[in-house]
């Protein structure tokens, strides 16, 4: 398998565009989580999924940030619009029962604002 | 207070040393992991737990659940150790765990040749 995949690994936009990250999970994991990293606060959960549903968007900075998981390979993370403060790494991550089964991060997607 | 406490914050070691990463945490826990972050960004799972000790390879974890505490040690330290190593504990609640994992700041250590 070729491991949870990223896209893009790199976005440079201007406040007020929409962004859109995307994350294909491993194959068979049944768990994806959205992590955000900053100099400031560390890695943060923004949200998670199971089963193509979310389970827990408290992580969520406010309304600009959105997610979904059409299907059980595919999953996206929007912010729309974007501003300054949003710049940093994002991380998407899978695994299987995750209190019992490490998680496989991407590689990140590194995102910055103007 | 974070719950998730990691000490110390930077480390700088002689190739050869051992070194010794500590996390405290102050909630019940189904787990606790131990994760590597290299200078180019990748995150990568070392060790997962919820007791006793695990080694691989040069590190061995440990794990004190009555203290709400675990160490992570790398024996034989050498420069390509350098990277982050960030504690993070699944939290137990109501009996139940869900998914999400609390992190720590991390702990950026340097190994020096």
């Amino acid at each position: 398998d070729a491991g949870v995949i990223q896209s893009p690994r790199h976005e440079v936009t201007e406040m007020g565009q929409e962004v859109t990250l995307r994350c294909k999970p491993i194959s068979g994991h049944d768990y994806l989580f959205w992590y955000r990293q900053t100099m400031m606060r560390g890695l943060e959960l923004l949200i998670y999924f199971n089963n193509n549903v979310p389970i827990d968007d408290s992580g969520m900075p406010e309304d600009r940030f959105s997610a979904k998981m059409p299907n059980a390979s595919f999953s996206t993370l929007k912010i729309q619009p974007s501003e300054p403060r949003d710049s940093a790494v994002y991380f998407c991550a899978s695994s299987l029962r995750p209190s019992y089964n490490e998680q496989f991060f991407g590689p990140g997607t590194r995102l910055t604002v103007l | 207070k974070n719950e998730v406490e990691q000490s110390p914050q930077n480390l700088t070691a002689q190739e050869g040393e051992f070194i010794t990463i500590n996390c405290s945490y102050s909630v019940g826990i189904s787990a606790l992991h131990w994760l590597q972050q290299h200078p180019g960004g990748g995150i990568v799972s070392l060790f997962m737990l919820s007791s006793g000790k695990k080694k691989h390879g040069r590190l061995i974890a440990t794990i004190n659940i009555q203290e709400k505490h675990s160490s992570l040690h790398i024996t034989a330290s050498h420069p390509r150790d350098s990277a982050v190593y960030i504690c993070a504990v699944a939290p137990l609640y109501y009996g139940g765990s869900q998914g999400n994992l609390i992190f720590g700041k991390g702990t950026k250590l340097s190994v020096k040749p």
